[in-house]
């Protein structure tokens, strides 16, 4: 099992550009979720997905940040335009959900450095 | 929504010695509590969860026990090693079976040789 997968591992952009974050989740996991890390405000709980379906968005900063998850397989987290306030690593997760078990998988993370 | 509170920030022990790690939370009908293990530049990684209905769970060096009625909850780290050195995050999940977890601020771990 690969685990949960997350590209790129490191992006370096400029302000004011898109940027699209990328993660295949865990073959069978039934929830998707979104974090993002820092040392001022620690592990937080951007968007997370059931079944494909967004349940809980309230985490997203604001309306420069976007979330899709068109099928079992694939997410993205979009921010456009992107400022340098969003430099932080931001991770995937999964679990399987229900009577499968609550545990989440991490992926590599994607370090993100808005210049 | 849910609140958890984690202490300390920091913790430094010596090699060998015990390190107790505490967390609260506010929502009475969660269910789950996981405990996360993240070291320098790596990915957080479950180290032992306990779920509402057992007070104790207990896995070789690390243990976990509940209080539903206090609503807290503390790992408890024995014997210790400097390989114990990361941040350990406690997290508490809503009741639903696809429900969020919240997680608490982290505790730095230092174990000095």
């Amino acid at each position: 099992d690969a685990g949960v997968i997350q590209s790129p591992r490191h992006e370096v952009t400029e302000m004011g550009q898109e940027v699209t974050l990328r993660c295949k989740p865990i073959s069978g996991h039934n929830s998707l979720f979104w974090y993002r890390q820092t040392m001022m405000r620690g592990l937080e709980l951007l968007i997370y997905f059931n079944n494909n379906v967004p349940i809980d968005d309230s985490g997203m900063p604001e309306d420069r940040f976007s979330a899709k998850m068109p099928n079992a397989s694939f997410s993205t987290l979009k921010i456009q335009p992107s400022e340098p306030r969003d430099s932080a690593v931001y991770f995937c997760a999964s679990s399987l959900g229900g009577q499968g078990g609550y545990e989440q998988y991490f992926g590599p993370g994607t370090r993100l450095t808005v210049t | 929504g849910e609140n958890v509170e984690q202490h300390p920030s920091t913790l430094s022990v010596q090699e060998g010695d015990s390190a107790v790690i505490k967390c609260t939370y506010s929502d009475s009908a969660s269910n789950y509590f996981p405990w996360y293990k993240q070291e320098l530049g790596k990915r957080p990684q479950l180290i032992i969860d306990i779920r509402s209905n057992v007070g104790e769970k207990k896995d070789q060096r690390i243990a976990v026990t509940l209080n539903k009625t206090a609503k807290h909850f503390s790992l408890h780290i024995t014997e210790t090693q400097p390989e114990d050195s990361a941040v350990y995050f406690c997290a508490a999940k809503e009741s639903t079976n696809a429900g969020k977890s919240t997680f608490g601020d982290g505790t730095t771990l230092t174990v000095k040789p």
